[in-house]
């Protein structure tokens, strides 16, 4: 079955940009079916959405980071990544991605729950 | 926004009993997009159910879904060991897609 593992840097200097990188195995990023999703969780604000990006390359994020994220696809790798800029300690979190199966809604894709996740991974802000 | 409201934060119960918890939409979702996730620690959410009731694969039959508009419930029959982890519902409705804060569920 699909697997997803998150890598990149676990320290990050405040001001600078985090850049982490999600592997997809099992499973190809190519497929119409599915988009992938970023999700990151700390103590202070649980559980946030960052972003999605669909097989086409088209990207959704949440307005609350829209303006510092970017999230690519690999195809080639089957991989995506993320890069968020301009950091500070309240980006500090656990980092997950995961899929999102799509759906059809009235002649639009949809994105929906995420299934499965990969473990996630720490990334600290600090000088 | 639509944000939602997970109650209670800490529920105790025996196991073998039954538990239900609670997720408030603050507006009406149209299409039942609403998931649920359990989270141990140290461990990513794993799905348990979507669309408000459908259960995911591999998932035990004593986890189910209901709800609509704006009040969702999970409940899960029958208590087992492993079943004492943070719940946390999800909402794909309208983005930004946004979580609940949480219910531990924890062993009285």
């Amino acid at each position: 079955q699909v697997q997803l593992q998150e890598s990149g840097p676990g320290l990050v200097k405040p001001s600078e940009t985090l850049s982490l990188t999600c592997n997809v195995s099992g499973g190809s990023m190519s497929s119409s079916a599915y988009y992938w999703g970023w999700i990151r969780q700390s103590p202070g604000k649980g559980l946030e959405w960052i972003g999605s990006i669909y097989y086409s390359g088209s990207t959704y994020y949440n307005p609350s980071l829209k303006s510092r994220v970017t999230i690519s696809g690999d195809a080639s790798h089957n991989q995506f990544s993320l890069k968020l800029n301009s950091v500070t300690a309240a980006d500090t979190a656990v980092y997950y991605c995961a899929r999102q199966p799509m759906t059809m809604v009235r002649g639009a894709t949809r994105m929906n729950w995420f299934d499965p996740w990969g473990q996630g991974t720490l990334v600290t802000v600090s000088s | 926004e639509i944000v939602l409201t997970q109650s209670p934060g800490i529920l105790s119960v025996s196991p073998g009993e039954r538990a239900t918890l609670s997720c408030r939409a603050s507006q009406t979702m149209s299409g039942n997009y609403l998931s649920w996730y359990q989270q141990k620690p140290g461990q990513a959410p794993r799905l348990l159910i979507y669309d408000a009731s459908s259960r995911a694969t591999g998932i035990p039959d004593r986890f189910s879904g209901s709800g609509s508009g704006t009040d969702f419930t999970l409940t899960i029959s029958g208590l087992e060991p492993e079943d004492f982890a943070v719940y946390y519902c999800q909402q794909y409705a309208a983005s930004p897609y946004s979580f609940g804060q949480g219910t531990k569920l924890e062993i009285k």
